[in-house]
């Protein structure tokens, strides 16, 4: 079956404009994740989404990102005004209900001029 | 402070050799992932340890984990120029279930 997709791939934007990011889940899986990765890092968690219940923001970095899922499937991750340091790959991931085994999409390289 | 340590961080290898990559914890862990990120692509999952002790082999690639559940190792065999990427471990921690906490990696390269 098809797997977690992320769109754009590539994004450009200039420091101080709003970027969004899209992430298509595996379909049935419940979980989603939003995860973001610098040259050569590891990876650094963001938000988490199970179901209907309230997410775990305890990543966000400030209170410029924002996520939200709309009918338990697609995700938005949202970056306002932004800066040369969210310059990243930002990886969603999907999983199961009762498993913590998390299926990525390809990721989307932000690029903050 | 990171939950999970990984070491080395860096590993560069010539093909054939045998190589061992850590993943250690204070805390305990229900169950730890491995998975391997070539780049330009998201990590792909190896494999899920879940029992203190348990081996598991998938081809070249042996885990364990430790009795105790707060280490892991993955050795690898032989490696091949395919084998190159970053390694990464992932553990839950408590009963958040779904939330994984990932160790920063360690970057093979293997030289053919």
């Amino acid at each position: 079956g098809a797997g977690v997709s992320q769109s754009p791939s590539n994004k450009v934007t200039e420091k101080g404009k709003d970027v969004e990011l899209r992430c298509d889940p595996i379909s049935g899986h419940t979980a989603l994740y939003w995860y973001r990765q610098s040259l050569g890092q590891g990876l650094e968690f963001l938000i988490y989404f199970q179901g209907n219940s309230a997410p775990d923001k305890s990543g966000l970095p400030s209170d410029r990102f924002s996520a939200e899922r709309t009918g338990g499937s697609v995700s938005t991750l949202t970056i306002q005004r932004t800066q040369q340091e969210d310059s990243a790959v930002y990886l969603c991931a999907s999983s199961q209900r009762q498993t913590y085994e998390q299926y990525f999409g390809p990721g989307t390289r932000l690029t903050v001029t | 402070t990171q939950l999970l340590e990984q070491s080395p961080q860096f590993l560069s290898i010539q093909e054939g050799e045998n190589l061992t990559v850590y993943c250690n914890s204070s805390s305990v862990f229900s169950s730890l992932q491995w998975y391997r990120q070539e780049p330009g692509e998201g990590p792909v999952l190896l494999v899920t340890v879940v029992t203190g002790g348990e081996v598991k082999k998938l081809k070249r690639l042996t885990f364990q984990f430790g009795d105790a559940r707060k280490d892991s190792s993955l050795h690898i065999t032989a490696a091949q120029p395919g084998d190159t990427g970053l390694y990464l471990c992932a553990g839950p921690v408590g009963s958040t279930l779904g939330r994984l906490y990932f160790g920063r990696g360690t970057q093979l390269t293997v030289w053919p």
